[in-house]
Order: C-alpha cells, then sequence, then structure tokens
C-alpha cells in the first residue's frame, strides 16, 4: 500500500508561492495523486488531483514527475487563509486504503 | 448540488453505549468512504462502501461496522463505546470511474464523537 511522506510544517509569508512536496514511492499504477485541504474541526476539502506531468486549476498546481514517486503542490501568492493542514493521497481502487499521513501543516504569516 | 451531510454534527456518548452516524454522499456518488481523525493518530481509514458492499477495510476492531443502503447513503456503528473513540468521524463520497477508479472524494463536515 502506497505510503506517503510530507514536511511536517512549513511557514510562508501572504503573497509568496508555497511548494509542499510529497513522496509515494509504492503508488500504484491506477492511483491518481490528490490533495487535500483542512481547516480545524472541518473535512478535507478537495484542492487538485493528477496523474502525470502538471495539472492546473484555479487555486492551484500540480506537478507530478514521469516516475510518480512524489509530486509537488504550488499555492501561488498565499494568504492568511490559507493556512491549514495540507494532504496527499493516491487515490485509486483501494482508495483510503493509503492513509493520509500526517499532512503538511502551513502556516501563512502576515 | 448539495455536498456531503453528515448526521448528527455532535454527539455525546457514556463508555459502553453504542452510536450510530450517518452519511448522505453527493447526488450520483455510489462510493462512500469512512475515516476517523484524531489528534494523535491522524486521518485514519475505517472502510468504504460501493453499491451496498463493502469494499476496502482499514485496521479497525470489529465494534467498527457499517452498511450502506440502495440509495447510497451510509451508516456507521459503534458498538461498546471506549473513551479512545472520541474523535471526529468524517465520511466521503466519490464516483466510480470506469475500471473501479475512485475520482476525487469530496468530504462532509464530519461528526464529532465525544465519549465520557
Amino acid at each position: 500500500l502506497a505510503k506517503t511522506t510530507q514536511p511536517i510544517s512549513m511557514d510562508s509569508y501572504e503573497g509568496q508561492e508555497v511548494n509542499i512536496t510529497c513522496s509515494h514511492n509504492n503508488i500504484a499504477t491506477n492511483d491518481y495523486i490528490t490533495w487535500y485541504q483542512q481547516f480545524p474541526s472541518q473535512g478535507p476539502r478537495f484542492i487538485i488531483q493528477g496523474y502525470k506531468t502538471k495539472v492546473t486549476n484555479e487555486v492551484a498546481s500540480l506537478f507530478i514527475p514521469a516516475d510518480r514517486k512524489s509530486s509537488t503542490l504550488s499555492l501561488p501568492r498565499v494568504s492568511l487563509s490559507d493556512t491549514a493542514v495540507y494532504y496527499c493521497l493516491p487515490l485509486g481502487t483501494n482508495a483510503g486504503k493509503s492513509t493520509f499521513g500526517d499532512g503538511t501543516t502551513l502556516t501563512v504569516k502576515p | 448540488k448539495a455536498g456531503v451531510t453528515q448526521t448528527p454534527r455532535y454527539l455525546i456518548k457514556t463508555r459502553g453505549q453504542q452510536v450510530t452516524l450517518s452519511c448522505s454522499p453527493i447526488s450520483g456518488h455510489r462510493s462512500v468512504s469512512w475515516y476517523q481523525q484524531t489528534p494523535g493518530q491522524g486521518l485514519q481509514f475505517l472502510f468504504e462502501y460501493f453499491s451496498e458492499t463493502q469494499r476496502n477495510k482499514g485496521n479497525f476492531p470489529g465494534r467498527f461496522s457499517g452498511r450502506q443502503f440502495s440509495n447510497s447513503r451510509s451508516e456507521m456503528n459503534v458498538s461498546t463505546l471506549e473513551l479512545g473513540d472520541s474523535a471526529l468521524y468524517l465520511c466521503a463520497s466519490s464516483l466510480i470511474a470506469r475500471g473501479g477508479l475512485n475520482t476525487e472524494a469530496f468530504f462532509g463536515q464530519g461528526t464529532r464523537l465525544t465519549v465520557v
């Protein structure tokens, strides 16, 4: 089962770009890399999902190299409201069995 | 469209009691997964149901059980509650794409269970 590794915490300032990297060495062929954002006492919120190369939506970009053993979530110009825990999760036929891991606590400072 | 709805939002139970939590997925989503979140253990997968059948199961004792109805609504039951069962219980719904792959999962707000 895919195990993910992320930095425990990161600090940034408003307006900066933040890159959070996730390692998933045992990712399965059918798994998509999915990133979530969670605020205290709320359910995780879907941010972005990708399989390979680069995916971009209105809130973030996701970079996945050819070997798919890692991925990087890029948040452009963060604001104070982006302070949250960010999780990466391989999603496929074994949805959920690859646990969320500890996530990365991002703190954005003014 | 309506999101994932979990009821109740908050619950206080006594040790030894049992509890049933409910989750209504997004319309059209047939996969429902349940997670337990505690400060010490993080987000842990309990089980996943698809088309009324349990498709995946995490490493939780048999006191934790679930079921899914024909309308995709799911319930989770915990019997003989212990203090350590106090947690935020989250459910997530997702579509199942061709090949049985889950698309992105959408989470509910969770049920905060406190066992005293």
